[in-house]
């Protein structure tokens, strides 16, 4: 158990729908970072939080939202759903102030069909 | 811009031979983390070393050894007597370490290896 819980760790939804995923950080951890893994694109930043304020953005779509909330849980918020948003959603926390390492959680599999 | 390249896409070894996953990097920070993580077929993201840009010293960790150059921008990855349990895909990635919390990591496509009995 790396400390970072994902949920759910698969999820299939069909196309339109709109899913969240949910990270708990490592204890203490204060950064959240969210991740997307797809075939064709490999690992993609997609957003970071700080202590509850975003902080910096990758390629996340306009379709896609996050937030992380007073006790440093965060939610990706994923809507209209296409087939090519299939992919493995990773979350990860880190210290703040800290070159530490990230702590990566287990991951969710969303299957868009 | 930074960026990770990551040039052998797969490779395939029998048990027992070493191995060496190459990892090429670009940035213009001073200061920066390298990483590497092994991503076995179960999924998660399992991490194996973190190295900052000021200590170029080559570490060892069982049959694990990196060798980071700054002069060649390369953080190579060697698998020595290498197990079938070492079949997985392995990343090379970077961060920056600008003032701030934006410490993304920019990762490279891995190179998925095959240990074959």
């Amino acid at each position: 158990d790396s400390g970072v819980t994902q949920t759910p760790k698969h999820l299939i939804t069909a196309t339109g729908q709109r899913v969240t995923l949910r990270c708990s950080p490592r204890s203490g951890d204060l950064s959240v970072y969210w991740y997307q893994q797809s075939l064709d694109q490999g690992l993609q930043f997609l957003i970071q939080y700080y202590n509850g304020e975003e902080r910096a953005k990758g390629n996340i779509l306009e379709r896609f939202s996050a937030q992380q909330f007073p006790d440093l849980h965060s939610e990706l918020n994923l809507s209209s759903l296409e087939l090519g948003d299939s992919a493995l959603y990773f979350c990860a926390s880190s210290p703040w102030g800290q070159g530490d390492g990230y702590t990566f959680g287990s991951g969710t599999r969303l299957t868009v069909v | 811009a930074q960026k990770v390249t990551q040039a052998q896409t797969e490779i395939s070894v029998v048990e027992k031979e070493d191995v060496t996953l190459d990892c090429v990097y670009e940035t213009r920070d001073t200061t920066y983390y390298l990483f590497w993580y092994k991503q076995p077929p179960s999924g998660e993201l399992v991490f194996l070393i973190r190295r900052n840009s000021f200590d170029e010293q080559n570490e060892i960790s069982g049959r694990y050894s990196w060798n980071f150059q700054k002069s060649t921008s390369s953080f190579n990855f060697t698998i020595t007597a290498s197990q079938v349990v070492d079949s997985a895909v392995y990343f090379c990635a970077l961060s920056g370490s600008n003032a701030g919390n934006n410490r993304k990591l920019i990762w490279g496509l891995g190179t998925s290896l095959a240990v074959n009995p």
